[in-house]
């Protein structure tokens, strides 16, 4: 089994519609994070989370929210999704412990807004 | 601010051939990491270098990091096509827990 799932897959939604992005993790990770990634500009950090009472922006928050329900689920929100935030997202985890930062992906949701 | 930089950007080659790829940053950092992704899918850890000077390899893929230079290098040899893929390098800004990626480097090998 797949240690970070995310849900659903794929979405095609349209202009103004809200939209809830899942993402789930098994590592027992504390730290969580989301990002976008388009054609040629690698990846960018939406919103990242320490724990369940952490929360913070990224790069490139704006339009987006996120919420924290358990250590192990980390949702973001597009409140009123436009074309141009149609993009491949992906949710990821880390662990300090490890003495590094090195980051776990999930599979990824490919969003695109009519 | 912390910016990093891959290059090449694109690069075809054919098999059999040795190949570089550069990443550089542009701020002190101790850790840098390097990912791959196929095409439509998610990112996969390749290597984790945590020092200056750490070397790490994996069959035909081998990195390195020269943190005096910022520079870590990912060595293909001997190319073959299933190495075809996008290769993310990411430096770890210790200040606040983040990465910062490189844009990644597009790898084509052709048999």
């Amino acid at each position: 089994d797949a240690d970070v799932t995310q849900t659903p897959r794929n979405r095609i939604t349209k202009t103004g519609k809200r939209i809830m992005l899942e993402c789930s993790q098994t590592k027992g990770h504390d730290r969580m994070y989301w990002y976008r990634q388009d054609p040629g500009l690698g990846l960018r950090l939406i919103y990242y989370s320490f724990d369940v009472k952490d929360i913070n922006k990224g790069e490139i928050s704006d339009g987006y929210s996120v919420s924290r329900q358990a250590q192990a689920k980390f949702s973001l929100s597009l409140e009123s999704a436009i074309p141009n935030q149609t993009a491949l997202y992906f949710c990821a985890t880390s662990d300090p412990r490890t003495g590094g930062y090195e980051q776990y992906f999930g599979p990824g949701t490919r969003l695109t807004v009519t | 601010e912390l910016k990093v930089e891959q290059n090449p950007l694109f690069l075809s080659m054919q098999e059999g051939k040795n190949y570089t790829i550069y990443c550089n940053y542009s701020t002190t950092s101790d850790r840098l990491y390097w990912y791959r992704q196929d095409p439509g899918k998610s990112l996969e850890s390749l290597f984790v270098l945590l020092s200056n000077g750490a070397v790490k390899q994996e069959g035909r893929l081998m990195a390195s990091l020269d943190t005096k230079a910022r520079l870590s290098t990912l060595h293909i040899t001997a190319a073959v096509h299933d190495l075809s893929a996008t290769y993310f390098c990411a430096v770890d800004m210790d200040s606040n827990y983040q990465l910062i990626w490189g844009a990644g480097t597009k790898l084509i090998i052709k048999p």
